[in-house]
């Protein structure tokens, strides 16, 4: 079965500082893989997804993310955070093409220090 | 509308009442998704519609739980006889197609006392 596991609930970095959150899917074929960050009364807004190809996908916002099969990881990283990117993030795999029928991790709350 | 569009944004309801969520896709986006998030947990896929149609109803958790979408637009979650563990909000969201970008609404909190 699908699933995918985000190991940290909850991270603290300093404004500036640089950003990595992980994630772990299991699915026996490629996976369709994305990112999402959902802030305070807003709704889910997609950062970044892969499909295939190049696996180190840009998205908005300054984020990117590596997607690496051996280890079955699809890690979210910034250079720089900056106070407004304070928010829960959510990764998530797809089986197919059907990019809205999702499988999400448990999330990740990102606190930003001034 | 601009984005997708749920009501109301919060419910709070007696167990055993019934309940209907109401998802306003975006226009012209023929597909449509239902989630459930608990609290502190990712949002769980419910069901999917493509056009008038549900194509996956997979996640539905049990008959109390049902969708429909008549004309292909608006979208209704209905639940039956609440319970207290049904407290979660609701999340739907809309794509051109299936295989798009899906994006999502506010969400419905749902609350049963």
């Amino acid at each position: 079965a699908q699933s995918v596991t985000q190991p940290d609930i909850h991270i603290t970095v300093s404004e500036g500082a640089s950003l990595e959150l992980r994630c772990n899917y299991s699915y026996g074929a490629t996976p369709y893989l994305f990112w999402y960050v959902q802030s305070p009364g807003q709704g889910l807004q997609l950062l970044l997804k892969y499909f295939s190809g190049d696996t180190l996908v840009q998205g908005i916002k300054g984020f990117e993310a590596e997607f690496k099969r051996s280890q079955s990881s699809f890690n979210l990283r910034k250079p720089s955070v900056h106070w407004s990117d304070a928010a829960e993030y959510f990764c998530a795999v797809s089986g197919s093409s059907n990019t809205g029928k999702l499988i999400f991790g448990q999330g990740t709350t990102l606190q930003v220090k001034p | 509308g601009a984005g997708v569009s749920q009501t109301p944004s919060n419910k709070v309801t007696e167990k055993g009442k019934y309940v209907e969520l109401r998802c306003d896709p975006i226009s012209g986006h023929t597909a449509l998704y239902w989630y459930r998030q608990s609290l502190g947990q990712g949002p769980e896929f419910l069901i999917y519609f493509q056009g008038t149609g549900a194509a996956d109803d997979s996640g539905l958790p049990n008959d109390r739980f049902f969708a429909v979408r008549p004309e292909g637009s608006v979208s209704t979650l209905k639940i039956q006889r609440t319970e207290r563990g049904d407290s979660a909000v609701y999340l739907c969201a809309s794509s051109r197609q299936g295989n798009t970008e899906a994006f999502f609404g506010q969400g419905t909190r749902l609350t049963v006392v």
